[in-house]
């Protein structure tokens, strides 16, 4: 079975500033990965995937993934944050199997 | 374009008394259909999904049910709530043989 690991709880974060969040997954097979977006009480909203093909993938509202197969991490990025990016984070694995396992989640809170 | 809908959007039950929380899809056909639980401060956890009308798959034993009666028509129930089945419930849609999963706005239940 696979498995997501987020590496930080809770991440602050300065206005402007860059901010990565760490996930790390383990799976014995080839594996879709994904970034959702929870803002408070409400659901979640898919920020990127990577299902194949490049590495790097982009996503909406300026952020951007990048696939590594040897360390099996799928790290997401913003250059410069805005307040409007504080919320919580979920990283989640798919081995095509119709059912997506997440991580614990990361709450980011970005400071002006 | 395809939308989700879920209610009630808020749910204050006391232990021992009857659920049943609706989801809805818009715009698709033959979708995947699931139900997570969200508690607080903890990730996702899948309670069930389904393929097509009838068919539905439980995770995790636990008193509460899911039902699918139609389409695009994903109830989840109990006979008798339970203080632990406090949380934000989340239903959510693939398309049939897709990945990414889409979710609704989410029910918060409070059993009191």
């Amino acid at each position: 079975a696979q498995s997501v690991t987020q590496l930080d709880s809770q991440v602050p974060v300065f206005e402007e500033a860059p901010v990565e969040l760490r996930c790390n997954y383990s799976s014995s097979v080839s594996v879709y990965l994904f970034w959702y977006v929870q803002y408070p009480n409400q659901g979640l909203q898919l920020l990127l995937k990577y299902l194949s093909g490049s590495t790097l993938v982009k996503g909406i509202n300026g952020f951007e993934a990048e696939f590594n197969k040897s360390q099996t991490s799928f790290h997401l990025r913003k250059p410069s944050v805005h307040i409007s990016d504080t919320a919580e984070y979920f990283c989640a694995v798919s081995v095509n199997d119709y059912k997506l396992s997440f991580g614990a989640g990361t709450t980011v809170t970005v400071r002006a | 374009s395809q939308t989700i809908h879920q209610w009630p959007a808020t749910l204050v039950q006391p232990v021992g008394s009857p659920l049943s929380l609706e989801c809805t899809v818009e715009g698709t056909s033959n979708p995947n259909l699931y139900w997570y639980r969200q508690a607080a401060g903890r990730g996702l956890q899948l309670l069930f999904y389904s393929v097509g009308i009838g068919q539905i798959s439980s995770e995790v034993p636990q008193n509460l049910s899911a039902s699918r009666p139609q389409d695009r028509q994903f109830i989840l129930s109990s006979k008798k709530l339970l203080l632990s089945d406090s949380g934000f419930y989340l239903c959510a849609w693939s398309a049939s043989g897709g990945l990414e999963q889409y979710f609704g706005p989410g029910t918060r239940l409070t059993v009191t």
